[in-house]
């Protein structure tokens, strides 16, 4: 156990929907990354909070957000669901925004099925 | 931009024996880690080994080891007396050691999905 958890586990929805994915970091961790991992394009890196503030953008759709809350939590919306946005979404935490010794510790996943 | 690259989409070994997974990067710093990630059937993304792209000592972790050479940008893990409990899919990922940009997240390679026949 990481330390790191993720909810809901699994989430089936339709196309055109939205939904909201949601990470609670490991105690005392201040950076929240989201990673999405689907078949054709593997582990992406999506976009980093550190302490409430956007810390830096990957390869995030317009459609999809995220925040991260006072009390360190993060939230991914997705929006306008498409049945290629259907992924295992990847939350991750660590101590620093970046540097050495900032090891990333995964949470179990959201698995989200658009049909 | 950095890369990484894994070319061995499926790796198969024999349990006991020993097997080599690759792994190459592409950067312009000098300053970086690189990593081996594990996931099993359930998912879950789990550090198996990392290296420090200063220190020349390839890093050793019970039966896993890398063999890291910098000049060439390859990173690979060597898996010995190789279990059942191995077989996983295979993620090498780099991770810039500086502040700054979009260098604090990691960088994944497609993987590679190791077997481990009885």
């Amino acid at each position: 156990d990481s330390g790191v958890t993720q909810t809901p586990k699994h989430l089936i929805t339709a196309t055109g929907q939205r939904v909201t994915l949601r990470c609670s970091p490991r105690s005392g961790d201040l950076s929240v990354y989201w990673y999405q991992q689907s078949l054709d394009q593997g582990l992406q890196f999506l976009i980093q909070y550190y302490n409430g503030e956007e810390r830096a953008k990957g390869n995030i759709l317009e459609r999809f957000s995220a925040q991260q809350f006072p009390d360190l939590h993060s939230e991914l919306n997705l929006s306008s669901l498409e049945l290629g946005d259907s992924a295992l979404y990847f939350c991750a935490s660590s101590v620093d925004w970046g540097g050495p010794y900032n090891e990333q510790f995964f949470g179990p996943g959201t698995r989200l099925t658009v049909l | 931009a950095q890369t990484v690259t894994q070319s061995q989409p499926e790796m198969s070994v024999q349990e006991a024996e020993t097997v080599t997974l690759s792994c190459t990067y592409d950067t312009s710093e000098s300053d970086y880690y690189l990593f081996w990630y594990k996931q099993p059937p359930s998912r879950q993304m789990i550090l198996v080994i990392r290296q420090e792209a200063y220190k020349q000592q390839n890093a050793t972790e019970n039966r896993f080891s890398v063999n890291f050479q910098k000049a060439a940008k390859s990173f690979s893990l060597k898996i010995s007396d190789s279990q059942l409990g191995d077989a996983a899919m295979y993620f090498c990922a780099y991770r810039s050691a500086n502040y700054g940009g979009s260098q604090g997240n990691l960088i994944f390679g497609k993987g590679t999905k190791l077997s481990v026949k009885p």
